[in-house]
């Protein structure tokens, strides 16, 4: 099993819609999440970190679950601009040092 | 804003030569991290370095070497190119949060697209 997992899509959605992403993680020592967004050929930039209490950006809402081990991505009203592959990532704390685990990624098509 | 610049944006190197690629970044960051992405494998971690002249294996370090000489310089060596290190690199850092670097993110360069023939 994949230390981190996401559905690869790709999700196909018209203008406007609203979708959801879900990412699950393994290892319940996990203590950072982050959502980053890449573009085709691009970088990954940050998106969001999630927080316990889950939190909201404009359109985009990430939620953590640390019973079921899964965090989510919510985009509202989307737009032709966030086509895009979003990656779930995890922190967890490792002995000595830190790890960082991306996922394979999500990716959305918003079409008009 | 952090500014994290590789050195180039594409490479084409033959098989056994000696490739250099550089990242530096600009906001004083202690840990500088380099992975590879290929189609379907996502992001995969080589090398990382939490301090100047540090580095720890990744998941995936054979055939590569790294240097941090400097605190702002992270460079990934890959001793003899082969085909099967035909990729993106891409350099990361981030902050180091009291020791503890879990809590920061990652700030990318813009990626080298490395072709070896």
């Amino acid at each position: 099993r994949k230390e981190v997992e996401q559905d690869p899509g790709p999700f196909n959605v018209p203008e406007g819609a609203t979708v959801a992403f879900n990412c699950t993680y393994s290892n319940s020592a996990s203590q950072s999440f982050f959502w980053y967004r890449q573009d085709c050929r691009k970088e990954p930039k940050l998106l969001m970190s999630v927080y316990s209490s889950g939190n909201e950006d404009g359109r985009f809402t990430a939620q953590l679950n640390r019973a079921s081990q899964y965090i989510s991505l919510l985009i509202r009203d989307s737009k032709l601009s966030d086509s895009a592959t979003y990656l779930c990532v995890v922190n967890p704390r490792a002995a000595g040092g830190f790890k960082t685990i991306f996922g394979a990624g999500t990716r959305l098509f918003v079409k008009a | 804003d952090v500014k994290v610049t590789q050195s180039s944006r594409y490479l084409v190197k033959r098989t056994g030569e000696k490739v250099f690629l550089e990242c530096v970044q600009d906001m004083d960051h202690e840990n500088m991290f380099w992975y590879r992405q290929d189609p379907g494998l996502g992001l995969r971690l080589i090398y990382f370095s939490y301090d100047v002249k540090m580095k720890e294996k990744g998941d995936i370090p054979e055939g590569y070497s790294v240097s941090r000489e400097k605190k702002e310089r992270f460079s990934l060596i890959l001793e003899s190119a082969s085909t099967n290190q035909t990729s993106m690199y891409l350099c990361a850092s981030s902050l180091a949060d009291r020791g503890y670097s879990y809590n920061s993110p990652l700030h990318f360069g813009n990626g080298t697209r490395l072709t070896v023939t």
